[in-house]
C-alpha cells in the first residue's frame, strides 16, 4: 500500500525566510504527486501537481516542488515566505488510479 | 455551481443517532470522493463514485457508513449509530478525470457527543 510521510509536524519561520517542506512516499510504480494547502478555516486547495516531464514544478503563490524519483521525494519550496502563507500543507500521492493518499500534514506558522 | 458545496458545515449529534452529510459537486464533474480528516491528520479516503456507482468503497471503516449518489450529481454520506470516534471533518471532492487533482469542499465538521 502507498504511504506518504512529511518530515515536519510544525515549522515556524519569520517572514522572508526560505521554506522547504519534506515529503516522501512509498510506491514502486508511476505516481502523480500533489501539494495541497489548507488556510485557517478554509478548505483544501491545490498548490501544484506533478504528472511527468520537468521534475521541477511551479505552482501558485510562488511555490515550487521538485520530484526526485531516486529518493521518492517531492519537497515543497518557497524562496521567501509571507505571513499569509501560514497554513497546513499536505503532500498527496496518486497511483494514476482514483484514490489519493495524503500525508499527515505540516503546519507552517510565519511570524510577521 | 462554482465550487463543491457541503452541508451542513457543522453538525453536532448524540452518540447512537443517525446523520446525513450532503455534497454537491462541481457541475459536470463525474468523479466524487469522500474523505475524513481527523484532528492533526491528513485526509483519509472513504469512498469514490464514478457517476452513480461506488467504484471504490474500500475506505469505509465499517457497515455503519454508507454513501449514495443516485443521479450522478449530489451525494449523501450516511452514518448510522454514530460513535464519538466518528467525530471528524468529512470532506467531499470532485474531479473531471483520473488523477488530475481534486477540488475540495469546505467540509462538514461532525461532533458526536
Amino acid at each position: 500500500a502507498q504511504s506518504v510521510s512529511q518530515h515536519n509536524h510544525h515549522v515556524i519561520l519569520s517572514e522572508a525566510a526560505s521554506l522547504e517542506l519534506g515529503c516522501n512516499y512509498s510506491y514502486g510504480g508511476t505516481v502523480n504527486l500533489f501539494w495541497y494547502v489548507q488556510y485557517p478555516g478554509q478548505h483544501l486547495q491545490l498548490l501544484l501537481k506533478y504528472f511527468s516531464g520537468d521534475p521541477l514544478v511551479k505552482g501558485i503563490k510562488g511555490f515550487e516542488a521538485e520530484f526526485i524519483k531516486s529518493k521518492f521525494s517531492f519537497n515543497l519550496r518557497k524562496p521567501s515566505v509571507q505571513w499569509s502563507d501560514t497554513a497546513e500543507y499536505f503532500c498527496a500521492v496518486n497511483d494514476q488510479g482514483q484514490n489519493f493518499v495524503f500525508g499527515p500534514g505540516t503546519r507552517l506558522s510565519v511570524l510577521p | 455551481g462554482a465550487g463543491v458545496s457541503q452541508t451542513p458545515s457543522n453538525k453536532v449529534t448524540e452518540k447512537g443517532k443517525y446523520v446525513e452529510l450532503r455534497c454537491d459537486p462541481i457541475s459536470g464533474h463525474t468523479a466524487l470522493y469522500w474523505y475524513r480528516q481527523s484532528l492533526g491528520q491528513g485526509p483519509e479516503f472513504l469512498i469514490y463514485f464514478q457517476g452513480t456507482g461506488a467504484a471504490d468503497d474500500s475506505g469505509l471503516p465499517n457497515d455503519r457508513f454508507f454513501a449514495v449518489r443516485p443521479e450522478g450529481s449530489v451525494s449523501t454520506l450516511k452514518i448510522q449509530r454514530t460513535e464519538r470516534g466518528d467525530s471528524a471533518v468529512y470532506l467531499c471532492a470532485s474531479s473531471t478525470g483520473t488523477g488530475y487533482g481534486y477540488t475540495f469542499g469546505s467540509g462538514t465538521r461532525l461532533t458526536v457527543v
